[in-house]
């Protein structure tokens, strides 16, 4: 299968600093890149869908400024949380759609702390 | 009503039996199907996909797929401890878009 990595796969932060994700798909070329979210024994949550060179599509909920998306290139899309407050502290996965098959692959996930 | 619909589970089963894990679906346009895996704190990896009606085989693991009865199921050969985990059934619509399920827990019983 197709391979999505994820840098950095664990991060501690001090409550209102800024935190970059990194995705990229690394033998594909991911037109779309989904961010995901997912807190101890629940299920995963969308965040938002980003499209190579647009802005991306929050879901209802999702603070767009906190969470800032770009994916400039067809391997590569970043999550920025801003200000990260301790109830941000969770499971961050993104994942790359391929296109044989037409389906998702997912990086191996952020784990971010926020003290 | 969700797009995807699973039990939550758990679902326990001896080592060596079968486990069948099942999902609904309510968009009758829907296209394709995937079962992915997810192991307690990693995150999921795609196990198979199905696009037509019937059974697809690879190694332990069947996808069934039943369209007229918006219907898709997991079944696990010779369960291993091993496959314990979280599985999580998705669908992709026509309008482009994946739906999750919230996934069922199984537990294989050594």
């Amino acid at each position: 299968g197709a391979v999505v990595s994820q840098h950095p796969s664990w991060v501690i932060c001090k409550s209102g600093t800024s935190v970059k994700i990194e995705c990229r798909s690394l033998d594909f070329q991911a037109t779309t890149m989904f961010w995901y979210r997912q807190f101890p024994k629940q299920s995963l949550m969308l965040m938002a869908t980003s499209n190579e060179g647009s802005k991306a599509t929050y879901e209802q909920g999702v603070e767009k400024d906190k969470f800032l998306i770009n994916h400039a290139s067809l391997t590569l899309s970043t999550l920025t949380v801003t200000s990260a407050h301790p109830e941000d502290s969770s499971f961050y996965i993104c994942s790359g759609r391929s296109e044989g098959p037409d389906t998702q692959y997912f990086g191996p996930g952020t784990r971010l702390t926020v003290l | 009503q969700k797009e995807v619909e699973q039990n939550s589970g758990p679902l326990s089963v001896p080592e060596g039996a079968i486990a069948s894990l099942n999902c609904t679906y309510s968009d009758r346009g829907s296209q394709s199907f995937f079962w992915y895996r997810q192991y307690s704190g990693k995150s999921p990896e795609l196990i198979m996909f199905i696009y037509s009606n019937g059974d697809k085989e690879d190694g332990r693991f069947t996808a069934q797929l039943n369209k007229a009865s918006q219907y898709v199921s997991l079944l696990i050969r010779d369960s291993q401890p091993s496959d314990s985990a979280t599985y999580l059934c998705a669908v992709l619509l026509p309008g482009n878009q994946f739906y999750f399920g919230t996934g069922t827990s199984l537990t294989v019983i050594p």
